[in-house]
Protein backbone atom coordinates (compact mmCIF):
# COMPACT_ATOMS: atom_id res chain seq x y z
CA UNK A 1 0.00 0.00 0.00
CA UNK A 2 1.17 3.40 -0.79
CA UNK A 3 2.11 5.79 2.02
CA UNK A 4 0.39 8.61 1.20
CA UNK A 5 -2.98 7.74 0.02
CA UNK A 6 -5.54 9.70 -1.84
CA UNK A 7 -9.53 9.31 -2.86
CA UNK A 8 -11.05 9.73 -5.21
CA UNK A 9 -8.25 9.88 -7.83
CA UNK A 10 -10.75 11.30 -10.46
CA UNK A 11 -13.68 12.88 -10.08
CA UNK A 12 -16.17 15.00 -12.17
CA UNK A 13 -18.29 17.18 -10.84
CA UNK A 14 -20.98 19.88 -11.59
CA UNK A 15 -20.53 23.55 -10.64
CA UNK A 16 -22.44 24.16 -7.16
CA UNK A 17 -21.35 20.59 -5.84
CA UNK A 18 -20.12 19.85 -2.91
CA UNK A 19 -16.68 17.81 -3.34
CA UNK A 20 -14.49 16.05 -0.95
CA UNK A 21 -10.98 14.69 -0.99
CA UNK A 22 -9.49 12.42 1.26
CA UNK A 23 -5.94 11.97 2.19
CA UNK A 24 -4.56 9.35 4.52
CA UNK A 25 -1.22 8.10 5.15
CA UNK A 26 0.96 5.53 7.25
CA UNK A 27 3.59 7.51 7.50
CA UNK A 28 3.50 8.49 10.88
CA UNK A 29 3.94 12.04 9.92
CA UNK A 30 2.65 14.52 12.15
CA UNK A 31 2.76 17.35 9.31
CA UNK A 32 -0.23 17.31 6.78
CA UNK A 33 -0.60 19.82 3.63
CA UNK A 34 -2.72 20.00 0.31
CA UNK A 35 -1.57 21.30 -2.78
CA UNK A 36 -2.88 22.64 -6.12
CA UNK A 37 -1.33 21.49 -9.72
CA UNK A 38 -2.01 23.57 -12.52
CA UNK A 39 -0.68 23.44 -15.74
CA UNK A 40 2.30 26.04 -16.19
CA UNK A 41 2.10 26.77 -12.60
CA UNK A 42 3.58 24.41 -10.54
CA UNK A 43 2.18 23.53 -7.10
CA UNK A 44 0.51 26.09 -4.72
CA UNK A 45 -0.65 25.42 -1.13
CA UNK A 46 -4.29 25.36 0.10
CA UNK A 47 -3.77 24.36 3.27
CA UNK A 48 -1.56 22.85 6.05
CA UNK A 49 -1.82 21.23 9.54
CA UNK A 50 1.32 20.58 11.74
CA UNK A 51 -0.63 18.20 13.74
CA UNK A 52 -4.43 17.59 14.28
CA UNK A 53 -5.42 20.61 15.90
CA UNK A 54 -3.73 23.37 14.11
CA UNK A 55 -4.93 24.67 10.31
CA UNK A 56 -3.72 26.54 8.28
CA UNK A 57 -4.21 28.41 5.34
CA UNK A 58 -1.74 28.11 2.54
CA UNK A 59 -1.27 30.55 -0.49
CA UNK A 60 -4.70 29.66 -2.34
CA UNK A 61 -7.56 28.90 0.33
CA UNK A 62 -10.21 30.36 -0.95
CA UNK A 63 -13.04 28.67 -2.00
CA UNK A 64 -11.75 25.43 0.02
CA UNK A 65 -11.83 24.17 3.63
CA UNK A 66 -10.07 21.42 5.29
CA UNK A 67 -10.61 19.08 8.44
CA UNK A 68 -7.80 16.92 10.33
CA UNK A 69 -9.69 13.73 11.78
CA UNK A 70 -7.03 12.59 12.94
CA UNK A 71 -2.80 12.17 12.66
CA UNK A 72 -3.11 10.12 9.88
CA UNK A 73 -5.81 11.63 7.87
CA UNK A 74 -6.72 15.39 6.17
CA UNK A 75 -9.12 16.36 4.38
CA UNK A 76 -9.98 18.71 1.60
CA UNK A 77 -13.49 20.44 0.80
CA UNK A 78 -14.77 22.73 -2.20
CA UNK A 79 -18.13 23.85 -0.91
CA UNK A 80 -19.06 24.64 -4.18
CA UNK A 81 -17.29 23.73 -6.60
CA UNK A 82 -16.42 26.37 -10.01
CA UNK A 83 -14.79 25.43 -13.06
CA UNK A 84 -11.60 27.03 -12.28
CA UNK A 85 -11.04 24.88 -9.24
CA UNK A 86 -10.76 21.88 -11.98
CA UNK A 87 -7.18 21.19 -10.94
CA UNK A 88 -5.08 18.00 -10.23
CA UNK A 89 -4.63 17.73 -6.39
CA UNK A 90 -1.68 16.46 -4.16
CA UNK A 91 -1.87 16.07 -0.30
CA UNK A 92 1.37 15.52 1.08
CA UNK A 93 2.61 14.69 4.55
CA UNK A 94 6.46 15.18 6.64
CA UNK A 95 7.28 14.86 9.80
CA UNK A 96 8.60 17.47 12.21
CA UNK A 97 11.64 16.55 13.24
CA UNK A 98 15.13 16.72 11.15
CA UNK A 99 12.57 15.86 7.58
CA UNK A 100 10.64 18.61 8.62
CA UNK A 101 11.05 20.05 5.14
CA UNK A 102 10.80 16.98 2.50
CA UNK A 103 6.89 15.74 1.49
CA UNK A 104 6.10 12.71 0.68
CA UNK A 105 3.65 13.52 -1.95
CA UNK A 106 0.48 11.36 -2.83
CA UNK A 107 -0.84 10.23 -6.39
CA UNK A 108 -3.08 12.46 -6.78
CA UNK A 109 -6.68 13.47 -7.21
CA UNK A 110 -7.83 14.67 -10.64
CA UNK A 111 -10.80 16.91 -10.36
CA UNK A 112 -13.18 18.50 -13.17
CA UNK A 113 -15.72 20.88 -12.50
CA UNK A 114 -18.16 21.21 -15.52
CA UNK B 1 8.43 38.11 -1.68
CA UNK B 2 10.32 34.38 -1.89
CA UNK B 3 10.16 33.02 -5.63
CA UNK B 4 11.77 29.83 -7.04
CA UNK B 5 11.64 30.41 -11.04
CA UNK B 6 12.61 27.58 -13.79
CA UNK B 7 13.56 29.42 -16.55
CA UNK B 8 13.12 26.37 -19.07
CA UNK B 9 9.46 25.20 -19.98
CA UNK B 10 10.60 22.45 -21.50
CA UNK B 11 13.77 20.42 -22.60
CA UNK B 12 14.72 18.28 -25.06
CA UNK B 13 17.87 15.78 -24.87
CA UNK B 14 19.18 12.95 -26.79
CA UNK B 15 19.43 9.48 -24.61
CA UNK B 16 22.49 9.35 -23.02
CA UNK B 17 24.09 13.38 -23.40
CA UNK B 18 24.29 15.45 -20.22
CA UNK B 19 21.86 17.36 -18.41
CA UNK B 20 21.51 20.31 -16.81
CA UNK B 21 17.92 22.11 -15.78
CA UNK B 22 18.23 25.42 -13.97
CA UNK B 23 16.82 26.85 -10.98
CA UNK B 24 16.90 30.54 -9.41
CA UNK B 25 16.02 31.57 -6.12
CA UNK B 26 14.63 34.98 -4.31
CA UNK B 27 15.03 34.88 -0.61
CA UNK B 28 16.09 37.26 1.83
CA UNK B 29 18.37 34.64 3.04
CA UNK B 30 19.75 31.42 2.03
CA UNK B 31 16.74 28.93 2.01
CA UNK B 32 16.16 25.36 1.62
CA UNK B 33 16.11 23.84 -1.79
CA UNK B 34 14.52 20.77 -3.49
CA UNK B 35 14.31 18.94 -6.24
CA UNK B 36 11.69 17.25 -7.10
CA UNK B 37 10.36 15.18 -10.04
CA UNK B 38 6.53 13.96 -11.18
CA UNK B 39 6.25 10.80 -13.46
CA UNK B 40 3.46 10.84 -15.79
CA UNK B 41 0.20 10.14 -13.52
CA UNK B 42 2.34 10.08 -10.20
CA UNK B 43 2.78 12.01 -7.20
CA UNK B 44 6.39 14.15 -7.07
CA UNK B 45 9.41 12.30 -5.50
CA UNK B 46 12.32 13.65 -3.58
CA UNK B 47 15.72 13.82 -5.77
CA UNK B 48 17.66 15.56 -3.84
CA UNK B 49 17.63 18.52 -0.97
CA UNK B 50 20.26 21.28 0.14
CA UNK B 51 20.37 22.41 3.89
CA UNK B 52 23.92 23.71 4.25
CA UNK B 53 27.30 22.94 3.73
CA UNK B 54 28.61 21.42 1.11
CA UNK B 55 27.09 22.97 -1.89
CA UNK B 56 27.13 19.98 -4.22
CA UNK B 57 24.54 17.49 -3.14
CA UNK B 58 23.86 13.80 -4.45
CA UNK B 59 20.76 12.69 -4.91
CA UNK B 60 18.83 9.59 -6.28
CA UNK B 61 18.85 8.15 -10.02
CA UNK B 62 22.13 9.91 -10.80
CA UNK B 63 21.04 13.58 -9.68
CA UNK B 64 23.52 16.10 -8.38
CA UNK B 65 22.60 19.85 -8.09
CA UNK B 66 25.25 23.14 -7.11
CA UNK B 67 23.91 25.44 -4.92
CA UNK B 68 25.90 29.07 -5.69
CA UNK B 69 24.88 31.70 -3.62
CA UNK B 70 26.50 34.16 -5.72
CA UNK B 71 24.26 33.09 -8.94
CA UNK B 72 21.05 32.25 -6.69
CA UNK B 73 20.83 29.02 -8.60
CA UNK B 74 20.32 25.53 -7.69
CA UNK B 75 21.06 23.88 -10.76
CA UNK B 76 20.40 20.13 -11.15
CA UNK B 77 22.77 17.95 -13.46
CA UNK B 78 22.87 14.34 -14.46
CA UNK B 79 25.91 13.40 -16.78
CA UNK B 80 24.40 10.82 -19.25
CA UNK B 81 20.34 11.05 -19.43
CA UNK B 82 17.98 8.01 -19.47
CA UNK B 83 15.03 7.19 -21.60
CA UNK B 84 13.69 6.81 -17.73
CA UNK B 85 14.62 10.24 -16.59
CA UNK B 86 11.47 12.06 -18.62
CA UNK B 87 9.45 13.65 -16.77
CA UNK B 88 8.89 16.44 -15.15
CA UNK B 89 10.96 18.41 -12.53
CA UNK B 90 10.15 21.06 -10.12
CA UNK B 91 12.77 23.37 -7.94
CA UNK B 92 11.25 24.47 -4.31
CA UNK B 93 12.12 26.75 -1.67
CA UNK B 94 11.57 26.87 1.66
CA UNK B 95 12.61 29.60 3.59
CA UNK B 96 13.62 29.43 7.26
CA UNK B 97 12.78 31.98 8.72
CA UNK B 98 9.67 32.42 11.74
CA UNK B 99 6.09 31.79 11.90
CA UNK B 100 4.97 30.94 8.41
CA UNK B 101 5.58 28.10 6.34
CA UNK B 102 6.28 28.66 2.78
CA UNK B 103 7.69 26.14 0.51
CA UNK B 104 7.15 27.51 -2.93
CA UNK B 105 7.60 25.61 -6.14
CA UNK B 106 8.97 27.17 -9.68
CA UNK B 107 7.03 26.14 -12.25
CA UNK B 108 8.44 23.25 -13.69
CA UNK B 109 10.43 22.15 -16.61
CA UNK B 110 9.38 19.51 -18.46
CA UNK B 111 12.14 16.76 -19.67
CA UNK B 112 12.02 14.68 -22.90
CA UNK B 113 14.18 12.55 -23.67
CA UNK B 114 14.96 11.35 -27.68
CA UNK B 115 15.92 8.07 -28.14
Amino acid sequence: DADVTQTPRNRITKTGKRIMLECSQTKGHDRMYWYRQDPGLGLRLIYYSFDVKDINKGEISDGYSVSRQAQAKFSLSLESAIPNQTALYFCATSDGGAGANVLTFGAGSRLTVL
Amino acid sequence: AQSVTQPDIHITVSEGASLELRCNYSYGATPYLFWYVQSPGQGLQLLLKYFSGDTLVQGIKGFEAEFKRSQSSFNLRKPSVHWSDAAEYFCAGLYSGAGSYQLTFGKGTKLSVIP
